[in-house]
């Protein structure tokens, strides 16, 4: 059974770099029927596509957060990693990780998710 | 972007009831609507993809139409499992989701 946990610090001072790490287990990274992505969720916003990755490291990345982050593809650890710099409250959110399928990548559904890493900027 | 646009923003039902919410996208995203299901405290599920087809394991009780701009998820008859958030999303460009409907007990 496919899983996938984030991991990384829940707090983070403003200006500073957000890093996460999603492991997945049961099921390979490489795998070329998926792709992976981190959406973000807060109470105002709601949810919010973060950015794809393939196993080769081809990335995708929304338009409002691409000069930010860096989404990067460990296949010898089967990790995906997320990190989000200068970051402001308004960062503040779940931070999930998850597997995207479909036809229509670098989008597509997301099949399977991580239980999710709340991480507070604050100082 | 895309804009997702869900109605109700919450619905109030009972078991036995059938609910049905709506998603509106302002442009033609043709069947790439996807719907999740999320309960508080966890992760969002996914229960129907490309607008219409049910993803292994979700309950035929759950069902999706629509394409162009509207679509809808009808739960036929809802279960005590069934409380919960509905988010649609639409994967015809950057993903982006609707603000969610809430199905509460009545």
């Amino acid at each position: 059974q496919l899983q996938l946990q984030e991991s990384g610090p829940g707090l983070v001072k403003p200006s500073e770099t957000l890093s996460l790490t999603c492991t997945v287990s049961g099921g390979s990274i490489t795998s070329g029927y998926f792709y992976w992505g981190w959406v973000r969720q807060t109470p105002g916003k709601g949810l919010e596509w973060i950015g794809t990755i393939y196993y080769s490291g081809d990335t995708y990345y929304t338009s409002s957060l691409k000069s930010r982050i860096t989404i990067l593809v460990d296949t010898s650890k089967n990790q995906l990693s997320l990190r989000l710099r200068s970051v402001t409250a308004a960062d503040t959110a779940i931070y999930y990780c998850a597997r995207a399928t479909g036809g229509s990548y670098p989008f597509g559904w997301l099949d399977s998710w991580g239980q999710g890493a709340l991480v507070i900027v604050s100082s | 972007d895309i804009q997702m646009t869900q109605s109700p923003s919450s619905v109030s039902a009972s078991i036995g009831d059938r609910v049905t919410i709506t998603c509106r996208a302002n442009q033609s995203i043709i069947s790439y609507l996807n719907w999740y299901q999320q309960k508080p405290g966890k992760a969002p599920e996914v229960l129907i993809y490309a607008a219409s087809s049910l993803q292994n394991g979700v309950p035929s009780r759950f069902s999706g139409s629509g394409s162009g701009t509207d679509f809808t998820l009808t739960i036929s008859s809802l279960q005590p499992g069934d409380f919960a958030t509905y988010y649609c999303q639409q994967s015809y460009s950057t993903p982006t989701f609707g603000q969610g409907t809430k199905v509460e007990f009545k």
